[in-house]
């Protein structure tokens, strides 16, 4: 059973550019997590998602930032006209049911030039 | 004020030291977890727990619901156990607050 996974690894992208992070939850997993880690500072929370609906976005910029779990096909967290200020680590986690244990993807370090 | 505070920030302990870590949170919680950060930036998920005590090797979590306070000990420490511990609640309404983390160091 293959653990979360995330792609790209790490991104670099122009201001101005678009970027966009994808998640495959385990298998199995309905329920999916978003966080980002800002450098030098903890985990924040961002947006949570079950498949094909948004059930809390309150840690999600107002502007630029969208989300989305298809019913097929990974979670997709997308930043438009990204700015330096999105540089960070961001992280994905999925879990069977609401509040069990989460599981962490290996993060999405996305670098804005 | 942050919902969850962690302490200490930073802990140092030779090897084979008993370590405690604390949390202490404000808010009402439908769960509390403890993860684990390595040095290369992966996180794993140590604990959930909403009452009592739960222990997995060398790690023991115990959380008092009324005092809003949650511990997470690590018995026989090893240099391996170096990482950043990260305290996270999940409060109704599926908020989720997290702690700044306890960078821990364990020297040989």
């Amino acid at each position: 059973n293959a653990g979360v996974m995330q792609n790209p690894r790490h991104l670099v992208r122009r201001r101005g550019q678009e970027a966009r992070l994808r998640c495959s939850p385990m298998k199995g997993h309905s329920h999916v997590y978003w966080y980002r880690q800002l450098p030098e500072e903890g985990l924040k929370f961002m947006v949570y998602l079950q498949k094909e609906n948004i059930i809390d976005e309150s840690g999600m910029p107002k502007e630029r930032f969208s989300a989305e779990f298809p019913k097929e096909g990974p979670s997709i967290l997308r930043i438009q006209q990204v700015v330096r200020g999105d540089s960070a680590a961001y992280f994905c986690a999925s879990s069977p049911v609401l509040a069990d244990t989460q599981y962490f993807g290996p993060g999405t370090r996305l670098t804005v030039l | 004020k942050n919902e969850v505070e962690q302490s200490p920030q930073n802990l140092t302990a030779q090897e084979g030291e008993f370590i405690t870590i604390n949390c202490s949170y404000s808010v009402g919680i439908s769960a509390l977890h403890w993860l684990q950060q390595h040095p290369g930036g992966g996180i794993v998920s140590l604990f959930m727990l909403s009452s009592g005590k739960k222990k997995h090797g060398r790690l023991i979590a115990t959380i008092n619901i009324q005092e809003k306070h949650s511990s997470l000990h690590i018995t026989a420490s090893h240099p391996r156990d170096s990482a950043v511990y990260i305290c996270a609640a999940t409060a109704s309404g599926n908020q989720f607050y997290f702690g700044t983390g306890t960078s821990l160091t364990v020297i040989p």
